[in-house]
């Protein structure tokens, strides 16, 4: 049980357009799920909070207007990277947390983005 | 958030014992500590959490003092498979939903 999923695992993109990255909790409900951000060779830095039906919370330094979250189920949230650069290539990981009793986050398995 | 100091990398050999210490000076009564593993273009991968004293599963051990600052995470007889990024983190898992900024991490290499 506790498996989270990420698709796309990779993607290429042009400079400009925008790309949509699905993070969904399998086999339990998730009500806050978690973003991150990982550049080689560096940790994981979060970028917002994920919440389900309200909006996200973002991290000092994260653009809302760029980075779009939507939380529309207990099970989904994505990551809209809008008019992506090159500078926003990266390593995109969620992780999910069960409801209550639910003692740690789980992670997806990543989702490589490369902006040509 | 309590923060977490942990050595930057180890190495060691196949078979042999790992101990990965954390330092978390400030950690509030409320906090777990957990730690995960992280391979090259993976999602971190829990491995173990305690609150107090020692912990134990299939693949860690996790040792923590009285005073809880600190924590060490022990690797019975690891194998190149364990080469990764171990990460140590603490948080108020009471509360629910604990969002977890991560450290430095150590970067573990085994040789044969």
């Amino acid at each position: 049980g506790a498996v989270v999923s990420q698709h796309p695992s990779w993607v290429i993109c042009k400079s400009g357009t925008s790309v949509k990255i699905e993070c969904r909790s399998l086999d339990f409900q998730a009500t806050t799920m978690f973003w991150y951000r990982q550049f080689p060779k560096q940790s994981l830095m979060l970028m917002a909070t994920s919440n389900e039906g309200s909006k996200a919370t973002y991290e000092q330094g994260v653009e809302k207007d760029k980075f779009l979250i939507n939380h529309a189920s207990l099970t989904l949230s994505t990551l809209t990277v809008t008019s992506a650069h090159p500078e926003d290539s990266s390593f995109y990981i969620c992780s999910a947390g069960r409801l209550a009793g639910e003692e740690t986050q789980y992670f997806g398995p990543g989702t490589r983005l490369l902006v040509l | 958030l309590a923060k977490t100091t942990q050595p930057i990398s180890m190495d060691s050999y196949e078979g042999q014992e790992v101990n990965i210490t954390c330092s978390h000076n400030n950690i509030a009564t409320n906090d777990y500590i957990t730690w995960y593993q992280q391979f090259p273009s993976q999602g971190p991968r829990f491995i173990i959490q305690g609150y107090k004293t020692k912990v134990k599963n299939e693949v860690a051990s996790l040792f923590i003092p009285a005073d809880r600052k600190s924590s060490t995470l022990s690797l019975p007889r690891v194998s190149l498979s364990d080469t990764a990024v171990y990460y140590c983190l603490v948080g108020d898992m009471n509360t629910g939903f604990q969002k977890l900024v991560f450290g430095t991490g150590t970067r573990l290499l085994v040789s044969p």
